[in-house]
């Protein structure tokens, strides 16, 4: 059955620290992977995402992405998180057209 | 561009009772997708419409779930009747036909007492 892990359900940080979300999934076929972010009160928005070509995926807000396939994992980056990082971050994997499946979210706290 | 939108945002309503949601998609995305997060848990998948087709419905939970989306535009869910374990947030969210994207609404928060 497909799904998706997010090992850290919750993660506290002091400004300016590396940030990296782990995030493995399991499905048969060929993937698209999604980061989404959830800040307080608002939408899910897109951070970043990879259909294909360079592994090594540049989003928005200095996020980046790398799909390892063989590891099957999609894990999340930054070099130095802000507090206005502070949000849910949500990895999502789908294939042509169909229905994300999602991880359980991690809460990202930043502390100032 | 208006995004998706979804009304109510909370909805609150006793056990029993029927409650219907509604979701506007973005204009000229045929993909319309039903999600809903129990609290602490994963996003899952409800429905999927292609204009006004029920593409996938496998996530749907039972029979006292029904998602419409007539002339292919906005969609609705209705739960009747509620029952407490159906409380959480109710995601919607659109994509075009060309795309793998999907673009979400703000959700609707539901609480059945």
């Amino acid at each position: 059955a497909q799904s998706v892990s997010q090992h850290n359900h919750h993660v506290i940080l002091s400004e300016a620290a590396s940030l990296e979300l782990g995030c493995n999934y399991s499905y048969g076929g060929t993937v698209n992977l999604f980061w989404y972010v959830q800040y307080p009160g608002q939408h899910l928005q897109l951070l970043l995402k990879y259909f294909s070509g360079d592994p090594l995926v540049k989003g928005i807000k200095g996020f980046e992405a790398e799909f390892i396939k063989s590891k099957f994992s999609f894990n999340l980056r930054k070099p130095s998180v802000q507090w206005s990082d502070t949000a849910e971050y949500f990895c999502a994997v789908g294939s042509n057209f169909n229905k994300f499946y999602f991880g359980s979210g991690t809460k990202l706290n930043v502390k100032p | 561009e208006a995004g998706v939108t979804q009304f109510p945002s909370h909805s609150v309503i006793e056990k029993g009772q029927t409650v219907t949601l509604r979701c506007d998609p973005i204009s000229g995305h045929d993909n319309l997708y039903w999600y809903r997060r129990v609290m602490g848990k994963e996003i899952k998948f409800l429905l999927h419409f292609v204009k006004e087709s029920k593409q996938d419905e496998s996530g749907m939970p039972n029979n006292r779930f029904l998602a419409e989306r007539t002339g292919g535009t906005y969609s609705t869910l209705k739960v009747q009747p509620a029952e407490l374990e159906d409380s959480g947030v109710y995601f919607c969210a659109s994509s075009q036909t060309t795309s793998h994207e999907q673009f979400f609404g703000p959700g609707t928060r539901l609480t059945v007492l």
